[in-house]
């Protein structure tokens, strides 16, 4: 399985953008990028994926580097709300009937008031 | 609200117990994941199941079982407890047909404490 290296912490302003950076340079032509996030005591949650182009949504941003060895996860505005633990997980699209969806220790994201 | 319910919410126990912890996974969703995270492991993937038959597994003890049933709600068996098996269990539930729409949805956790 391609893995995925984060930088373990990271501290951000509230109000000011975030980004989070991910390396995924063994990544395949057929895995998709997943970002999800760990509010504490919460489970995991869903925050975006994609596979080559940039993606928006109502959570973030994800910029995907051309060679799509590395991404970024981008927060506008960080809130309080935002502090979370961060994982960027590669998932084959031809395997989710059977893949395992590995999660590394992600970014503990802190946001300072 | 992910759609994903597990109970129980807490559970303690003594060492030597078995204990089954209940997951049913959002409407249609045909795969459930189990996993473990305790303070110094993180989640660690336990297995899953996709429409009643086990598809891949992590590290899960041979003390540990799981089942998917026809009605797709899940249960995770924890036998011979240890104070170490103590630690939170999440339930995840996805569509699991492969494409684009592969996102997975969490329960809210059961808070395993083994005395």
């Amino acid at each position: 399985d391609a893995k995925t290296t984060q930088p373990n912490s990271m501290e951000s302003n509230e109000e000011e953008p975030v980004h989070l950076p991910c390396n995924h340079s063994t990544i395949s032509g057929t895995d998709y990028i997943h970002w999800y996030r760990q509010l504490p005591s919460q489970g995991p949650e869903y925050v975006i994926h994609g596979l080559t182009s940039n993606v928006n949504n109502r959570m973030a941003s994800l910029a995907i580097a051309e060679d799509r060895k590395s991404s970024t996860l981008i927060l506008h505005r960080a809130t309080l709300r935002d502090a979370a633990v961060y994982y960027c997980i590669l998932r084959d699209w031809r395997k989710t009937s059977y893949d395992k969806v590995i999660f590394g220790p992600g970014t503990s994201l802190s946001v300072i008031p | 609200d992910s759609g994903v319910t597990q109970t129980p919410k807490h559970l303690i126990t003594a060492t030597g117990q078995r204990v089954t912890l209940r997951c049913s996974p959002r409407s249609g969703d045909l795969s459930v994941y189990w996993y473990q995270q305790s303070l110094d492991q993180g989640l660690q993937f336990l297995i899953q199941y996709y429409n009643g038959e086990e598809r891949a597994k992590g590290n899960i003890l041979e003390r540990f079982s799981a089942q998917q049933f026809p009605d797709l709600h899940s249960e995770l068996n924890l036998s011979s407890l240890e104070l170490g098996d103590s630690a939170l269990y999440f339930c995840a539930s996805s569509v699991g047909q492969g494409g684009m729409n592969t996102e997975a949805f969490f329960g809210q956790g059961t808070r395993l404490t083994v005395v």
